[in-house]
């Protein structure tokens, strides 16, 4: 059975930095590609960013560009999101989710980050 | 604004039908697979169709996916009340970017 198991998400003021991390099981980790996705309160979905199984090729929104990092380390079956220069637009549950080629299978339960002074 | 254009909501009566549209471009819906996603309330998103068509195991058969072109449309008969949710639809876009729809809430009367 497939799982993934967000932490690191809580509040954080604008211009702060949060690490948010992702647990994977169930499934052969490095065979795939990984996302973050978010959705604001009340919002719909938001493609955050892309990762490659072998995390030589990244991929990200506008929205987050230069500010966020994804990286990954298959020895543990973990996926991460570097979060700086946070802005309360930034505030949002953020989902892991697993690549299955065409698009997103599996998603995670969440982790919510709130950036607020 | 998502690039994804789908319908706010959308409502039927238990047992009926329903259809959701999503309308992209050539960029995106037109040269990619479409996929669509269920999120009942306070819960994260669940696959229900991918390539366009195609069901997840355990996906009952009530639910259908279509694409024409540029727009994508979700089919969904004998409606039931635990069908009340939110549903998206996405693709790749050239770019590289997933885009997801807007979302579209589904009521059951």
């Amino acid at each position: 059975e497939v799982q993934l198991v967000e932490s690191g998400g809580g509040v954080v003021q604008p211009g702060g930095s949060l690490r948010l991390s992702c647990a994977a099981s169930g499934f052969t980790f490095d065979d795939y590609a990984m996302h973050w996705v978010r959705q604001a309160p009340g919002k719909g979905l938001e493609w955050v960013s892309l990762i490659s199984g072998d995390g030589g090729s990244t991929y990200y929104a506008d929205s987050v560009k230069g500010r966020f990092t994804i990286s990954r380390d298959n020895s543990k079956n973990s996926l991460y999101l570097q979060m700086n220069s946070l802005r309360t637009e930034d505030t949002a549950l953020y989902y892991c989710a697993k690549d299955m080629g065409s698009g997103v299978d599996y998603w995670g339960q969440g982790t919510l980050v709130t950036v607020s002074s | 604004q998502s690039v994804l254009t789908q319908p706010p909501s959308v409502s039927a009566a238990p047992g009926q039908k329903v259809t959701i549209s999503c309308s992209g471009s050539s960029s995106n819906i037109g040269n990619n697979y479409v996929s669509w996603y269920q999120q009942l309330p306070g819960t994260a998103p669940k696959l229900l169709i991918y390539d366009n068509n195609k069901r997840p195991s355990g996906i009952p058969d009530r639910f259908s996916g279509s694409k024409s072109g540029t727009s994508a449309t979700l089919g969904i008969t004998g409606l039931q009340t635990g069908d009340e949710a939110d549903y998206y639809c996405g693709t790749w876009d050239s770019s590289l970017s997933v885009l997801f729809g807007g979302g579209t809430k589904l009521t059951v009367l």
